[in-house]
């Protein structure tokens, strides 16, 4: 299995703040890397597809980056409604993994 | 507007058999594959397998042994059967519809996800 791995586990950060959040695959994946957010009793919601690609209606704040093995979600500003934790996921092969998330908590 | 609803029990005895249906509104389940994902606290989140809208299905070789996906399109659902179950499914198990592009697959819609817990 490709194992995906983030960093940091979490973090605290104020409302206004730049957000990057790193997923390292264990073997090549090409661009085939996902973003998702999720809140607390929430299903996760997909933010970003194809490493950089936003998903409809997400807003303009979230970024993707990355390519291979190394992958980056940049918030630019954090909004209030932003403190999530995220995951990241990749569809090169099967089984489709997911990386341990990144809580994004409010300093 | 796409919605999926899980239903099924929330409770199974150890050794016993999960089943949980995932209803589809707003779209036709046809065309698309779905897919099982679940969430537990010590293994974060864990993809458990696709089926396509015609019944071809890939698993999770973890699960596999025990797992089995159908699809009803009459019905507009799809459902998920895991055998054997231990204290280690208990989880929050969600549906999923699976988004493709010529560059890579994703989890587009999501169910809210229901609770099933194994225990006597």
């Amino acid at each position: 299995d490709i194992q995906m791995t983030q960093s940091p586990s979490s973090l605290s950060v104020s409302v206004g703040d730049r957000v990057t959040i790193t997923c390292r695959a264990s073997q090549k994946i090409n661009s085939y890397l996902n973003w998702y957010q999720q809140k607390p009793g929430k299903a996760p919601k997909l933010l970003i597809y194809a490493a950089s690609s936003l998903q409809s209606g997400v807003p303009s704040r979230f970024s993707g980056s990355g390519s291979t093995t190394d992958f980056t979600l940049t918030i630019s500003s954090l909004q209030p409604e932003d403190f999530a934790t995220y995951y990241c996921e990749q569809s090169y092969t099967t089984p489709w993994t997911f990386g341990q998330g990144t809580k994004v908590e409010i300093k | 507007q796409v919605q999926l609803q899980e239903s099924g029990p929330g409770l199974v005895k150890p050794s016993e058999t999960l089943s949980l249906t995932c209803i589809v509104s707003g779209a036709s389940i046809s065309n698309y594959y779905w897919s099982w994902i679940r969430q537990s606290p010590g293994k974060g989140l864990e993809w458990i397998g696709y089926i396509y809208y015609s019944g071809s299905s890939i698993y999770n070789p973890s699960l596999k042994s025990r797992v089995t996906m159908s699809v009803d399109t009459s019905k507009n659902q799809f459902s998920l059967k895991l055998t054997s179950v231990t204290a280690a499914d208990t989880a929050v198990y969600y549906c999923a519809r699976v988004g493709c592009t010529s560059a890579v697959c994703y989890f587009s819609y999501w169910g809210q996800g229901t609770l099933v817990t194994a225990s006597s």
